[in-house]
């Protein structure tokens, strides 16, 4: 069965750079989290999206935003990337109000 | 904000044993409860609840849920090496902001 597909799955960025990650959730699925995960944290909903609109908003940096486009793809964007910002990304789909299911995650290495 | 808080954050035990892991929450405009198994990479899905006192099984694992006490268990029986994980619990809240909000976790560890 089709997964929620990430990329890419290891990004190594320098400080002050730009990273953009991508999502492509399981066909049909119409919602969307965003979730960053720290190294023995539990993740951190960032951001979500429901029919390519913005559902909910978490502690997410003004240097990040997210959309999502008409083919139901979704990109996290990160800009002047901060040595704090290494983490592991994770996008979930899932049908409106169902469980969500996790992609393997883009691990985002910032030097 | 939301709030979900699990206990305990780690525990050890034997194989064959049967642990019991507990999640309670706050959460404006409850929707369901959700149990991920996560290892070292993403969440696997494991349980959702929605209902009060309604048992939901799979295998040697169960979990139930409480909604008047706000609380969520997932038991596990006979537990083997391979259960070893982090065990997430994680609430999705209702209405138009659709957010599932994670406790911190409990590590469990099966040794043999």
């Amino acid at each position: 069965a089709a997964g929620v597909i990430q990329s890419p799955r290891h990004l190594i960025k320098e400080k002050r750079e730009t990273a953009t990650l991508k999502c492509y959730p399981i066909p049909r699925h119409d919602t969307v989290y965003w979730y960053q995960q720290g190294p023995g944290q539990d993740p951190q909903f960032l951001i979500s999206f429901y029919e390519k609109m913005q559902s909910d908003k978490g502690s997410i940096p003004d240097r990040f935003s997210a959309q999502q486009f008409s083919d139901y793809h979704s990109e996290l964007n990160m800009s002047s990337l901060e040595l704090g910002d290494s983490a592991l990304y994770f996008c979930a789909s899932s049908l409106l109000n169902r469980e969500a299911f996790f992609g393997q995650g883009t691990r985002l290495t910032v030097v | 904000e939301d709030k979900v808080v699990q206990s305990p954050l780690s525990l050890v035990v034997h194989e064959g044993d049967t642990v019991t892991l507990n999640c309670s929450y706050e959460v404006t405009n409850f929707r369901s409860l959700l149990w991920y198994k996560q290892e070292k990479k993403a969440p696997t899905f494991l349980f959702m609840l929605t209902s009060s006192g309604i048992e939901k099984k799979s295998g040697r694992l169960s979990s139930i849920l409480d909604k008047k006490e706000l609380f969520s268990i997932l038991n596990i029986t006979a537990t083997q090496t391979g259960d070893s994980a982090i065990y997430l619990c994680a609430v999705l809240r209702g209405g138009s902001n659709y957010k599932l909000t994670f406790g911190k976790g409990t590590l469990l560890t099966v040794n043999p």
